[in-house]
């Protein structure tokens, strides 16, 4: 049973430069999530994407894009890098059923260096 | 808005000794679920438990334990019997039971270092 997965695992991008981060989700799951976790502090909620469509939406300037594709895998785009973009990106999925969505499994993450 | 508060930054201990990882949150839903994740150094979060708003019965899973208490808004993680794997970051999250969607708010985490 495949996990989550994310490529690259490691992306090192300078500033003002746009980049691109990828995710396949568990295999049955359908629903995916993005997170962004800064050193020593606790993930934050990007969005989420479930159907093709952005569903929820954190807290992040319009600089973060993404997308969901036919087959449930994501991808997250940053534009226009600063140096606080610099951080552990974390796909997480998760199935949606009968309205209702369940625990999200984590990828193991891409961490972004921007210098 | 939601809000996840772990109050203890780090917790060392011995192998062997018991830990308590608290985790206090705030939410206006009165149907939520509660989860906790492990971090080790590699970096993935993993999946230990969820806990629905409605059921506030406290489980036990080997060495883990959870002690859900509603009227205090709290949700406490225990580790019996400690050892060095479980060395490792611990997150509680909550997240609310809406239709749109399940989006997980995180606390801080407490890095918990369990010493030979």
């Amino acid at each position: 049973d495949a996990g989550v997965t994310q490529s690259p695992t490691h992306l090192i991008k300078t500033r003002g430069q746009q980049v691109t981060l990828r995710c396949s989700p568990k295999s049955g799951h359908d629903t995916v999530s993005w997170y962004q976790q800064a050193l020593g502090q606790g993930p934050q909620f990007i969005f989420q994407y479930y159907e093709e469509e952005e569903r929820q939406r954190g807290n992040f300037p319009d600089r973060f894009s993404g997308h969901q594709f036919p087959n449930y895998s994501s991808e997250l785009n940053v534009n226009a890098l600063l140096l606080g973009d610099s951080a552990l990106y974390l796909c997480a999925s998760s199935l949606k059923e009968t309205g209702l969505f369940y625990e999200q499994y984590f990828g193991p993450g891409t961490r972004l260096t921007v210098t | 808005a939601q809000k996840v508060t772990q109050a203890q930054t780090e917790i060392s201990v011995v192998e062997k000794e018991d830990v308590t990882l608290d985790c206090v949150y705030e939410t206006r839903d009165t149907t939520y679920y509660l989860f906790w994740y492990k971090q080790p150094p590699s970096g993935e979060l993993v999946f230990l438990i969820r806990r629905n708003s409605f059921d506030e019965q406290n489980e036990i899973s080997g060495r883990y334990s959870w002690n859900f208490q509603k009227s205090t808004s709290s949700f406490n993680f225990t580790i019996t019997a400690s050892q060095v794997v479980d060395s490792a970051v611990y997150f509680c999250a909550l997240s609310e039971a809406k239709a749109a969607g399940n989006k997980l708010t995180f606390g801080g985490g407490t890095r918990v270092l369990v010493k030979p």
